[in-house]
């Protein structure tokens, strides 16, 4: 069975730019979450959606931040324009319900 | 939801049990113990979980006090690929499931 697959693995660009990560979920898992990953910390949850709705965003800065889930399986989490602070990993999990997580391999964000 | 308290950093001989300890003191009756691991560069790994009942599955062994105020992930064998941060999270599995990660322990398997 395929795990969580993000895209791209890695990202550099230039601070002021636009930057997107995408994630596929596990097949059937309904519940989908984007987390930020900075140097020497846990995880901190951004959004979790259930199928296409976001039901926690709380914790999205949402000046800056955006994401979506049209149908209700793949993912975009964007940042338009990224800052210096926004380096860091952008994990993707997904679970049946909220039951257990399982993350992708994240994607590498240096904001230069 | 509740927070956790682990050690930093651990030590740990290829070969021998590592016994990661954790403190969930304010845990609630309905919020199960999960313990994830993260191996550098990738994303966190899901080890095992467990509500009050010891578990053990193909990684480790989950031991839960009798009060449910601490538990211990149990490596039984440790290797050198063992060597990660380790995470213990305490969350419920119904309505807002929200996941709070710790700092974790970083363990050491040293040959």
């Amino acid at each position: 069975e395929a795990g969580v697959v993000q895209s791209p693995r890695y990202k550099i660009i230039e601070k002021k730019q636009p930057v997107a990560f995408w994630c596929n979920p596990i097949s059937g898992h309904n519940t989908l979450y984007w987390y930020l990953q900075n140097l020497g910390q846990g995880p901190e949850l951004l959004i979790r959606y259930e199928n296409e709705e976001a039901v926690d965003d709380s914790q999205l800065p949402k000046d800056r931040f955006s994401a979506e889930r049209l149908k209700g399986v793949d993912s975009t989490l964007k940042i338009q324009p990224a800052e210096l602070g926004d380096s860091a990993v952008y994990l993707c999990a997904s679970s049946a319900g909220g039951e257990t997580q399982y993350f992708g391999p994240g994607t590498r964000l240096l904001v230069l | 939801d509740a927070k956790t308290t682990q050690p930093p950093s651990m030590d740990c001989a290829e070969g021998r049990a590592a016994n990661l300890p954790c403190n969930h003191s304010t845990i609630s009756g309905n919020e199960y113990v999960y313990w994830y691991r993260q191996i550098h560069s990738q994303g966190p790994q899901y080890i095992i979980h467990g509500l009050k009942n010891n578990e053990t599955n193909e990684m480790a062994s989950l031991i839960i006090t009798e009060d449910r105020k601490s538990s211990t992930l149990i490596l039984p064998h440790a290797t050198l690929r063992d060597t990660a941060v380790y995470y213990c999270i305490v969350r419920r599995n119904t309505g807002g499931f929200k996941t709070i990660f710790g700092a974790g322990t970083r363990l050491f398997v040293k040959a």
